[in-house]
């Protein structure tokens, strides 16, 4: 089944533990995003990755690192994550970026930080 | 700056029809998607129009009209399990320069009365 699978689903945390959130395709889509998910703020692009070692900044990236050494992984870093940084986060794949690039959600992790 | 405007909430009844409003002002246009969202879930692709005119699927249709930057989404034959949240995104320029870009409305809440 063709999927985007992000873990954990649900986190707590406190304040400046570091943490991942893990982010996997199965479609061999080569662009990967991040949202997070605020009410009355919408969803907010955190980092994006065209391809393999192509990443870059979205509107809010301040506070989050991403990698991209597979195509199939696109995991999320907090490194010192704060209470600002709870929210819901969703990652995204699509098969490219151009027209019509339909772009497939993972279930969303809902963190919590302390 | 590039924004998308949409109605907040929304209410209706089972078996009607509902129409859903999208504006926008993006530098460039490559498409416009609407997405549905049950509450905290993820979004999942609902249709997309990138030529003036209406797209039908099934109960849903979306209407797009580029040279007023207008869009709106048609849900007929309204069911309970309809009301979500529904997301306008526009597809437009990064910067100036080729690079693409996905602008998010905030999305507009639908309830779907008995």
């Amino acid at each position: 089944e063709a999927q985007v699978t992000q873990n954990p689903r649900y986190l707590i945390t406190v304040t400046g533990k570091k943490l991942t959130v893990t982010c996997s395709q199965n479609m061999n889509h080569e662009y990967m995003s991040w949202y997070r998910q605020d009410p009355g703020l919408g969803l907010r692009q955190i980092y994006y990755s065209m391809n393999v070692e192509v990443t870059d900044k979205g509107d809010v990236p301040e506070g989050y690192k991403v990698s991209r050494k597979e195509k199939r992984n696109f995991p999320l870093i907090l490194e010192s994550p704060s209470p600002n940084q709870t929210s819901l986060y969703f990652c995204a794949s699509s098969l490219g970026f151009s027209f019509k690039n339909i772009q497939y959600f993972g279930a969303g992790t809902r963190l919590s930080v302390l | 700056g590039q924004n998308i405007d949409q109605p907040t909430e929304m209410t209706a009844t089972e078996g009607a029809i509902v129409q859903i409003n999208c504006t926008y002002q993006t530098s460039g246009f490559n498409g416009l998607f609407w997405y549905q969202q049950h509450a905290g879930e993820a979004p999942t692709f609902l249709s997309y129009n990138v030529l003036d005119g209406l797209e039908e699927k099934g109960r849903f249709s979306s209407f797009l009209s580029r040279s007023k930057g207008y869009s709106y989404l048609l849900l007929k034959e309204l069911q309970m399990k309809d009301s979500a949240s529904y997301l306008c995104a526009v597809c437009g320029l990064l910067n100036a320069g080729n690079n693409r870009k996905l602008i998010w409305g905030l999305g507009t809440s639908l309830a779907v009365n008995p």
